[in-house]
């Protein structure tokens, strides 16, 4: 089966710091997504990629870069960590940009960032 | 843009009754996919049920099952034979027909507590 693997469960930074945040997938995937979750509002999409070096912005991008370097690894960046980013990150992958809307999205165990 | 509201921020069932969670969904386009999403404390997103708009038999898997209503854009999850493991977020997303790159938008989640 399908594994995305974000690098960590849980993270604390501290405000000012850059953070970065990984996720790799192992099935050659084209699309990578950035989602974040908060209580009350869901998950909401920051930012996806549909092919080495592209990327596109979610809905809210604000605060956040990407990088998209290799197919299988799609990074989220906080430059300049704030407390009002503290949340938990969930990442996910899909097979094709061509597919159909039914093509399955598979998530990450997400990680959940404190910054203090 | 599409949206997908859940109204319901939690319920609750007795273990081995039945409990529907609400979700109703904006659009403008005439075909796409609807979907359930279970996360249970694991964190783990698990595809529950998925519906796609052009058809109009509900879906069903195993003890889950949609009320599709496409003209009322209303998709709620019934859930029969509530087991301790069906405890959860469940959220309801929409996808646009040819998805390929384009996101999944969620709803708010509804938290589903199972009483023994």
């Amino acid at each position: 089966d399908v594994k995305v693997t974000q690098s960590s469960r849980y993270l604390v930074k501290r405000t000012g710091e850059k953070v970065f945040l990984e996720c790799v997938q192992d099935m050659d995937h084209e699309n990578m997504f950035w989602y974040r979750q908060d209580p009350g509002l869901g998950l909401r999409l920051i930012y996806f990629s549909y092919d080495v070096k592209m990327k596109e912005k979610g809905d809210i991008p604000e605060g956040y870069s990407v990088s998209r370097e290799k197919k299988e690894r799609f990074s989220l960046i906080l430059e300049s960590a704030s407390t009002n980013q503290t949340s938990m990150y969930l990442c996910a992958s899909s097979l094709s940009r061509t597919g159909k809307g039914d093509e399955k999205l598979f998530f990450g165990s997400g990680t959940q960032l404190s910054v203090l | 843009a599409q949206t997908v509201t859940q109204s319901q921020p939690e319920m609750s069932v007795q273990e081995a009754e039945t409990v529907t969670l609400s979700c109703t969904y904006d659009t403008s386009e005439s075909d796409y996919y609807l979907f359930w999403y279970k996360q249970p404390p694991s964190r783990q997103m698990i595809l529950v049920i998925r519906q796609e708009a052009y058809k109009q038999q509900n879906a069903t898997e195993n003890r889950f099952s949609v009320n599709f209503q496409k003209a009322a854009k209303s998709f709620s999850l019934k859930i029969s034979d509530s087991q301790l493991g069906d405890a959860a977020m469940y959220f309801c997303a929409y996808r646009s027909y040819w998805g390929g790159a384009q996101k999944l938008v969620f709803g708010q989640g509804t938290r589903l507590t199972i009483n023994p």
